[in-house]
């Protein structure tokens, strides 16, 4: 099948860093994702990574693939009220209009 | 305009009535998708059509019924909806390429909020 599973809620205090996991069942895909929905907005890219890799730094924001075990995290560094949002992982499943499998999403509360 | 329009942003509705969500795309892609985001639950694709022809419709009741008549364009009509059809509707773009397993970006509109009373 293909699943994307993450947990629900991650609460951290401001300046420390944030790791939201996934965990996903379909390996065919050659991109993995991770995006991101403010409240009121739709989902917006905020990073991704390329299935042949097994790290992608980008700023504060560091992606770790583990293929073998099907888990990806997203590492936020200095983690800031803005960054309060909901973090969703997509595995880009196979088909030519490149389909976008997503978990339930992570919300992340960031706290004084 | 620019990027994922969704009109209404919020709409309430009842058991018998029926009603249409309607997105825009204005970035040039020819795929367009359906997702609906229930609380707790993975955002679930319903519908995606590509090229305007529908190309994945994941087992979603037929009281959901898509339409895109061109490629900017993209309409969920509903009818005799039930309760736990409430939920956030989105609807999202990206530029397709047939048999190409690259890197592809979707964009998505601020959703649809209804509410089935």
């Amino acid at each position: 099948g293909e699943d994307v599973e993450q947990s629900l809620f991650l609460s951290v205090r401001e300046g420390d860093s944030s790791v939201i996991n996934c965990t996903y069942t379909d390996s065919s895909s050659t991109y993995l994702y991770w995006y991101k929905q403010e409240p009121g907005a739709g989902l917006q890219l905020l990073t991704y990574i390329f299935s042949n890799m097994d790290m992608k730094q980008d700023q504060r924001l560091t992606v770790l693939l583990n293929k073998k075990d099907k888990h990806l995290s997203l590492r936020i560094a200095d983690t800031q009220t803005g960054d309060s949002a909901i973090y969703f992982c997509a595995n880009g499943a196979s088909g030519g209009y490149n389909k976008l499998i997503f978990g339930a999403g992570t919300r992340l509360a960031v706290h004084p | 305009e620019t990027g994922v329009t969704q009109t209404p942003r919020h709409l309430v509705m009842g058991m018998t009535n029926k009603k249409s969500l309607k997105c825009e795309q204005h970035l040039g892609h020819n795929a367009m998708y359906w997702y609906k985001q229930s609380a707790k639950k993975p955002l679930e694709l319903m519908f995606v059509y590509s090229l305007e022809e529908r190309v994945e419709n994941n087992s979603v009741p037929s009281r959901f019924s898509p339409e895109c008549p061109n490629s900017s364009h993209l309409f969920l009509h509903l009818h005799t909806l039930q309760p736990e059809d409430s939920a956030l509707y989105l609807c999202a773009s990206s530029q397709a390429r047939t048999g190409y397993q690259g890197r592809t970006e979707a964009f998505f509109g601020q959703g649809t909020r209804l509410t089935v009373v």
